[in-house]
C-alpha cells in the first residue's frame, strides 16, 4: 500500500520568513496530493491540492510542487504570519480522471509549524 | 461549516462500553471515510464506504465496525472500549461533481474513562 513520509516534524520560523515542508510517497499510482492545515482540536482543512498532471500550483502565499519521477511533493508558504501556526499534513491517493472518485487518503505524520511574531 | 456533519461532538464513556458515532456526508457525496487521530498521532485510516459498500479497510480493530446506510449517512460502532480508544474520530466525504476532493467533518472527541 501507499506510504507517505513527511519532513520536518517541527518547523519554527520568524514572521515574514518562508516555510517549506516536504513529503515523499511510495505508490506510483497515486495521482492526487492534498495538503491540510489542522489547528488544535479542529478538523483538517484543505489548503491546496495538486494532481499528477501538473508540476506546480499556487494560491496566494502558498504553493505546492510535485516531482512525479522522484515521487515527492512540497508545500511552500511565503511571508509567514502567526496565524499560519498549525499542524500541516500532506496526503496521497488515487482519483479517477474526472475527480469524482477517490481512494483512501494516506497521510504523512504531520509538521508542527510555529511562526514567531 | 464543511457540509460534513458528525455527531456527537463529545462523548465520555467508561471502559467496556459501546458507542456509536454518526456521520452525514456532504450532499451528493457517495464516499465516507473514517479516521482516528490519537494524541500526538497523525490521521489513521479506519474504513471507506462508497454508496453503501465497503471499499477499503485500514488498521481497524475487530471491536470496531461501520456501515453506510441507503441515505448515505454512516455510523462507526466502537465496542468493548479501552482507555487507548480515546481519540478524535473524523469522517470525511468525497467528491462532489467537479472534484472538490475530500472534506472532513468537525470530529467526535471520544474520552474513555
Amino acid at each position: 500500500g501507499e506510504n507517505v513520509e513527511q519532513h520536518p516534524s517541527t518547523l519554527s520560523v520568524q514572521e515574514g520568513d518562508s516555510a517549506v515542508i516536504k513529503c515523499t510517497y511510495s505508490d506510483s499510482a497515486s495521482n492526487y496530493f492534498p495538503w491540510y492545515k489542522q489547528e488544535l482540536g479542529k478538523r483538517p482543512q484543505l489548503i491546496i491540492d495538486i494532481r499528477s498532471n501538473v508540476g506546480e500550483k499556487k494560491d496566494q502565499r502558498i504553493a505546492v510542487t510535485l516531482n512525479k519521477t522522484a515521487k515527492h511533493f512540497s508545500l511552500h508558504i511565503t511571508e509567514t504570519q502567526p496565524e499560519d501556526s498549525a499542524v500541516y499534513f500532506c496526503a496521497a491517493t488515487q482519483s479517477n480522471a474526472g475527480g469524482t472518485s477517490y481512494g483512501k487518503l494516506t497521510f504523512g505524520q504531520g509538521t508542527i509549524l510555529t511562526v514567531h511574531p | 461549516d464543511s457540509g460534513v456533519t458528525q455527531t456527537p461532538k463529545h462523548l465520555i464513556t467508561a471502559t467496556g462500553q459501546r458507542v456509536t458515532l454518526r456521520c452525514s456526508p456532504r450532499s451528493g457525496d457517495l464516499s465516507v471515510y473514517w479516521y482516528q487521530q490519537s494524541l500526538d498521532q497523525g490521521l489513521q485510516f479506519l474504513i471507506h464506504y462508497y454508496n453503501g459498500e465497503e471499499r477499503a479497510k485500514g488498521n481497524i480493530l475487530e471491536r470496531f465496525s461501520a456501515q453506510q446506510f441507503p441515505d448515505l449517512h454512516s455510523e462507526l460502532n466502537l465496542s468493548s472500549l479501552e482507555l487507548g480508544d480515546s481519540a478524535l474520530y473524523f469522517c470525511a466525504s468525497s467528491a462532489r461533481q467537479g472534484g472538490y476532493g475530500y472534506t472532513f467533518g468537525s470530529g467526535t472527541r471520544l474520552t474513555v474513562v
